[in-house]
């Protein structure tokens, strides 16, 4: 059975770092073709990818934040970890961690499972 | 970048219509990397479809999902209670990922 959760602080300032940190279960993110991502969702809103990062290390993000946004993996924890610089009010928004597996060989690039998400509120 | 619309923004249909739901991206799909997602209040988005028309696990038939190139539908045949949500189509074709902006699924 696979989970996700994601876990990091609900509140931040204006110009912080966010780190956030998704723990998962039943998968491997050493299995050829795996890969965890990040999206995120502002209230009422559409959602938005971030990141991926895939068993190989091969990493990929939204071009829109490559600049503020580094994923990283640690395999002995079960956890991939996505920070965010400065951030700013309009980045409020509901984050999720989400599983991507194998598609025939190679990494499906969409998310079969996610975790429940956490709601980060950027104050001014 | 791969631009999704989706339309209608909204649409209300009456329990047990049939719901028919637009995705239309900026450029071609080889292979017809498209998946769709559903969304309730308060919950993380639940896999559909994946490769445009296959059923994710335990997603009953009254869902499918058709399309190629640049269209896609997703069609749920007889809308039940639990259908009323907001759905996401996405494309996997070619970085970065990217979402449509959401059809909100009504009760009439």
């Amino acid at each position: 059975q696979i989970t996700l959760k994601e876990s990091g602080p609900t509140l931040v300032k204006s110009t912080e770092t966010l780190t956030l940190t998704c723990t998962f279960s039943g998968f491997s993110l050493t299995t050829s073709a795996v890969a965890v991502g990040w999206i995120r969702q502002p209230p009422g809103e559409a959602l938005e990818w971030l990141a991926l990062i895939y068993w190989n290390g091969d990493k990929y993000y939204s071009p829109s934040l490559k600049s503020r946004l580094t994923i990283t993996k640690d395999i002995s924890k079960n956890q991939v970890v996505l920070t965010m610089t400065n951030m700013d009010p309009v980045d409020t928004a509901t984050y999720y961690c989400g599983h991507s597996g194998d598609c025939g060989g190679a990494t499906c690039n969409y998310f079969d499972y996610w975790g429940q998400g956490t709601l980060v509120t950027v104050s001014s | 970048e791969i631009v999704m619309t989706q339309s209608p923004a909204t649409l209300s249909v009456s329990p047990g219509e049939r719901a028919t739901l637009s995705c239309r991206t900026s450029h071609s799909l080889t292979n017809s990397y498209l998946v769709w997602y559903q969304q309730k209040p308060g919950q993380a988005p639940r896999l559909l479809i994946y490769g445009a028309s296959a059923r994710a696990t335990g997603v009953p038939a009254r869902f499918s999902g058709s399309g190629s190139g640049t269209e896609f539908t997703l069609t749920i045949s007889s809308l039940q209670s639990d259908d009323f949500a907001v759905y996401y189509c996405q494309q996997y074709n070619d970085w970065p990922l990217t979402f449509g902006q959401g059809t909100r699924l009504e009760i009439k």
